[in-house]
């Protein structure tokens, strides 16, 4: 089945600090990424839509020059959270869509990215 | 925005029994997607249901989707503890694979 690997999978660096996280898709295309942000024990709140090639799109309320994206290929999207504050401290998790070569791949998603900032 | 309201938010049963997880919004959907998560990790996929009234069994789980599309249910039968975790419904917004997650059902079975 599809696989979609994430990294790192814990962080935790000072105050000030800005963190990359990776997201992979390993097997398909993945022509479309997602990222969600889940606090402790609640759902998951989508961030931001990308296109691989395109500026991502980003749901109301999340701010686009604190979380940026990046999906530069089929197989990659990054999310850089800049300067990144306590507040900020979260599961972040991406899921990917795409095409296998032979048929279409809803969403798999990572395993998740534990950020703490102190 | 779309919301997507599950209830109940906490279930706690013992096992053996039978439960029921409802999801539903005043929005219509193209598909809607049920998922398991285990704490630290992603969120598995269990079904996608894209047919209105459409009914699918996994095992001891059976999921319907609504025949208006706005609407889902999860129904798990004789319920073990490794069905111990958070449930969650998405509803995809029509033609974009965009997702909406519904608020959770956060399921413990004791054995």
């Amino acid at each position: 089945g599809a696989v979609v690997s994430q990294h790192p999978s814990w962080v935790i660096c000072k105050s000030g600090t800005s963190v990359k996280i990776e997201c992979r898709s390993l097997d398909f295309q993945a022509t479309t990424m997602f990222w969600y942000r889940q606090f402790p024990k609640q759902s998951l709140m989508l961030m931001a839509t990308s296109n691989e090639g395109s500026k991502a799109t980003y749901e109301q309320g999340v701010e686009k020059d604190k979380f940026l994206i990046n999906h530069a290929s089929l197989t990659l999207s990054t999310l850089t959270v800049t300067s990144a504050h306590p507040e900020d401290s979260s599961f972040y998790i991406c899921s990917a869509a795409g095409w296998t070569g032979t048929s279409n791949q809803p969403q798999h998603f990572g395993d998740g990215t534990r950020l703490s900032i102190l | 925005t779309q919301l997507l309201e599950q209830s109940p938010q906490f279930l706690s049963i013992q096992e053996g029994e039978n439960l029921t997880v409802y999801c539903n919004s005043s929005s219509v959907f193209s598909s809607l997607q049920w998922y398991r998560q285990e704490p630290g990790e992603g969120p598995v996929l269990l079904v996608t249901v894209v047919t209105g009234g459409e009914v699918k069994k996994l095992k001891r789980l059976t999921f319907q989707f609504g025949d208006a599309r706005k609407d889902s249910s999860l129904h798990i039968t004789a319920a073990q503890p490794g069905d111990t975790g958070l449930y969650l419904c998405a509803g995809e917004e029509s033609g974009t694979y965009k997702y909406i997650f519904g608020t959770g059902t956060r399921l413990k079975v004791l054995a």
